[in-house]
C-alpha cells in the first residue's frame, strides 16, 4: 500500500512554473503514479499519470524519478484558474486513494 | 450533457427525511463510484459498482444506500441520516474498474443534515 507525502501548501507567481512535488518511497513496480487537482467545490479533475517515463500533456508535464520514489508535477506556465488542490496518488488495487494534496496558489 | 452530471446539486434535509442523488454520465463508461468529502478532509471511497455490479462497499453504514440500474446511472438513497453525515458527494466513473485511475468526476452535491 504505497502512500503519497505532498507539501500542505504551495505559492506560485503567474505566468511562472508551478513544480508540485510527490514523496512515494515505497510504490511498487507496477503502481503508477497519477495527479488529480481539485478547484474550491468542484469534483476532482484528471490531469496526468505515468509508470516510469515522463509524460506530458497539454495541461502538464509529469517527472517521475529513476528509482520512482518520487515525482513533480509541472504547471508550465500557471495562470490564476490552477488554483487548486493537487493530489498525487499511487494507485492501490482499483482504489484511489486521495489524500490531503497540495494548496496551490497562483498570484498575481 | 456531457461528461458526468448530478442532482440535485444542493440538498437540506432532516434526520428523518429520505432523500436520493442521482449521478448520470454521458461518456459511455461501465464503472461508477461514490466518493465523500467532509470539510477539511480526504475524499473517502463509498461505493464502487462495476457493470452494473457493486464490487465494493468501504464500511458505509446501511442508512446510505447505493442503486445501479445501468451503466449510465447512479443512485445514493438516504435515509435517517445523522449531522455528520453532511458533507460534499461526489460521482465519478471510468472506462472500467480496471482502469479507475482515469475517473471523471461530477460537480458534487452539497448535502447537509439539520
Amino acid at each position: 500500500d504505497a502512500k503519497t507525502t505532498q507539501p500542505p501548501s504551495m505559492d506560485c507567481a503567474e505566468g511562472r512554473a508551478a513544480n508540485l512535488p510527490c514523496n512515494h518511497s515505497t510504490i511498487s513496480g507496477n503502481e503508477y503514479v497519477y495527479w488529480y487537482r481539485q478547484i474550491h467545490s468542484q469534483g476532482p479533475q484528471y490531469i496526468i499519470h505515468g509508470l516510469k517515463n515522463n509524460e506530458t500533456n497539454e495541461m502538464a508535464s509529469l517527472i517521475i524519478t529513476e528509482d520512482r520514489k518520487s515525482s513533480t508535477l509541472i504547471l508550465p506556465h500557471a495562470t490564476l484558474r490552477d488554483t487548486a488542490v493537487y493530489y498525487c496518488i499511487v494507485r492501490v488495487v482499483n482504489d484511489m486513494r486521495f489524500g490531503a494534496g497540495t494548496r496551490l496558489t497562483v498570484k498575481p | 450533457e456531457t461528461g458526468v452530471t448530478q442532482t440535485p446539486r444542493h440538498l437540506v434535509m432532516g434526520m428523518t427525511n429520505k432523500k436520493s442523488l442521482k449521478c448520470e454520465q454521458h461518456l459511455g463508461h461501465n464503472a461508477m463510484y461514490w466518493y465523500k468529502q467532509s470539510a477539511k478532509k480526504p475524499l473517502e471511497l463509498m461505493f464502487v459498482y462495476n457493470f452494473k455490479e457493486q464490487t465494493e462497499n468501504n464500511s458505509v453504514p446501511s442508512r446510505f444506500s447505493p442503486e445501479c440500474p445501468n451503466s449510465s446511472h447512479l443512485f445514493l438513497h438516504l435515509h435517517t441520516l445523522q449531522p455528520e453525515d453532511s458533507a460534499l458527494y461526489l460521482c465519478a466513473s471510468s472506462q472500467d474498474s480496471g482502469r479507475a485511475g482515469e475517473q471523471f468526476f461530477g460537480p458534487g452535491t452539497r448535502l447537509t443534515v439539520l
